[in-house]
């Protein structure tokens, strides 16, 4: 299977500040890069679909202003939480993927946001 | 849209078997697949079909009839690591966006 690396694993921070997720595809170039967002004991909802060198494509009910998308490279993909606030304490995953059309999909982590 | 309904909870004993059922409703089908994910950890790839039958991995098996939009997820020989949340989860859009179900907690007693 492929390598991802998310960081940090876990993050606590202010209201109103903003917290900076990284994502790495380590052995493979993901040219498409998925974001979900998961609440406790329910299911992974995508939050956006990022294409490198693109602007990402964000699901209904996603602020683009909020959840700033960067997928600068093939191999690192940032989600910025901006002006955090309690409600968006979740835990958060990435998914790289590649072009060729994988029936696996490959995940980071995950990142545990705490905003207090 | 996409849309997959799977039991909210399960529960059975050690060594003995249990099948999480799936339907789903989409425009345009490119496979069923199952996820596991235990509490705080990234979902795992656990299976995928794109025909119908039964492909058998180990200890777990997973069934698709596209007649019925239908799959089970089997799992036998339970053992106390299988406790975790179960997903069932469908491509949006050719083999591009995974859509999951609301999932199944599965908790295996001694």
């Amino acid at each position: 299977g492929a390598v991802v690396s998310q960081h940090p694993s876990w993050v606590i921070c202010k209201s109103g500040t903003s917290v900076k997720i990284e994502c790495r595809s380590l052995d493979f170039q993901a040219t498409t890069m998925f974001w979900y967002r998961q609440f406790p004991k329910q299911s992974l909802m995508l939050m956006a679909t990022s294409n490198e060198g693109s602007k990402a494509t964000y699901e209904q009910g996603v602020e683009k202003d909020k959840f700033l998308i960067n997928h600068a490279s093939l191999t690192l993909s940032t989600l910025t939480v901006t002006s955090a606030h309690p409600e968006d304490s979740s835990f958060y995953i990435c998914s790289p993927s590649r072009s060729g059309g994988d029936t696996e999909a490959f995940f980071g982590q995950g990142t545990r946001l705490t905003v207090v | 849209g996409q849309s997959l309904e799977q039991p909210s909870e399960v529960t059975a004993v050690e060594g003995a078997i249990v099948q999480i059922n799936c339907t789903y409703q989409t425009s345009g089908f490119y496979g069923l697949s199952w996820y596991q994910q235990h509490d705080g950890g990234a979902p795992t790839f656990l299976s995928y079909n794109a025909l119908d039958g039964l492909e058998e991995t180990g200890r777990f098996s997973s069934f698709l009839s596209r007649s019925d939009s239908y799959g089970y997820l089997l799992l036998q020989e339970l053992q106390m690591k299988d406790s975790a949340s179960y997903f069932c989860a469908v491509f949006s859009g050719g083999y591009n966006k995974l859509i999951f179900g609301a999932g199944t907690r599965l908790a295996v007693h001694p």
